[in-house]
């Protein structure tokens, strides 16, 4: 089946430290890979995603890249801020059925200054 | 901008209630979904629905049924609430084919409390 495993937080980082948040999948098929984050209170919004293998998604900093060898798509930050403070979560969206997406636990992220 | 609204941010029952959460979204998207989100599982899906009058089960069905009698809007109910369902519980819309050719929006999500 389809699954997204992505590390325990949380992660505890120094402003300007660099972010690494690691993501692996299992999929039967070919799928997109996106990265999701919620701020407290809020909603989850998309991040960034990528569709094929050896893409590179990047939105605000973050960046992630589809590894088809070795099935992760692991978030990176070069240097993170306060505001960057929230809950990641990797997902999928299935092969088999490109409506239905499958998400990982959630990684919380806490940035002091 | 999508806007995905739902109709409470945080909610208090009685076991044994039946429970009506409303999802409304703006952007005549095709797919609706329901998920709740705990501590330590993340999100997973109860329900989603592809089209008007058309729902399909989701991982943790259990308890909960849907509706879905106009495309803009997608409900949850809890026939009868129990304690375990104290959950936050998000919606989601998105347009059909979404895994590719798009992404989920979501709403704030509602914390629901059953005592």
């Amino acid at each position: 089946g389809n699954s997204v495993t992505q590390m325990e937080g949380p992660v505890t980082l120094s402003e300007e430290a660099f972010l690494t948040i690691n993501c692996t999948y299992t999929a039967t098929g070919y799928p997109s890979l996106f990265w999701y984050v919620q701020y407290p209170g809020e909603g989850l919004q998309l991040l960034l995603k990528a569709t094929k293998a050896d893409d590179k998604g990047s939105n605000k900093g973050f960046e992630a890249t589809y590894r088809k060898e070795t099935t992760s798509f692991h978030l990176e930050k070069g240097s993170v801020q306060v505001s960057d403070s929230a809950v990641y979560f990797c997902a999928l969206s299935d092969p088999g059925n490109f409506n239905k997406f499958y998400f990982g636990s959630g990684t919380k992220l806490n940035v002091k200054p | 901008d999508v806007k995905v609204t739902q109709s409470s941010r945080y909610l208090v029952k009685r076991t044994g209630e039946k429970v009506f959460l409303e999802c409304v979204q703006d952007m005549d998207h095709e797919n609706m979904f329901w998920y709740r989100q705990d501590p330590g599982l993340g999100l997973r899906l109860i329900y989603f629905s592809y089209d008007v009058k058309m729902k399909e089960k989701g991982d943790i069905p259990e308890g909960y049924s849907v509706s879905r009698e106009k495309k803009e809007r997608f409900s949850l109910i809890l026939e009868s609430a129990s304690t375990n369902q104290t959950s936050m519980y998000l919606c989601a819309s998105s347009l059909w084919g979404a895994g590719t050719l798009g992404e989920q929006y979501f709403g704030p999500g509602t914390r629901l409390t059953v005592t």
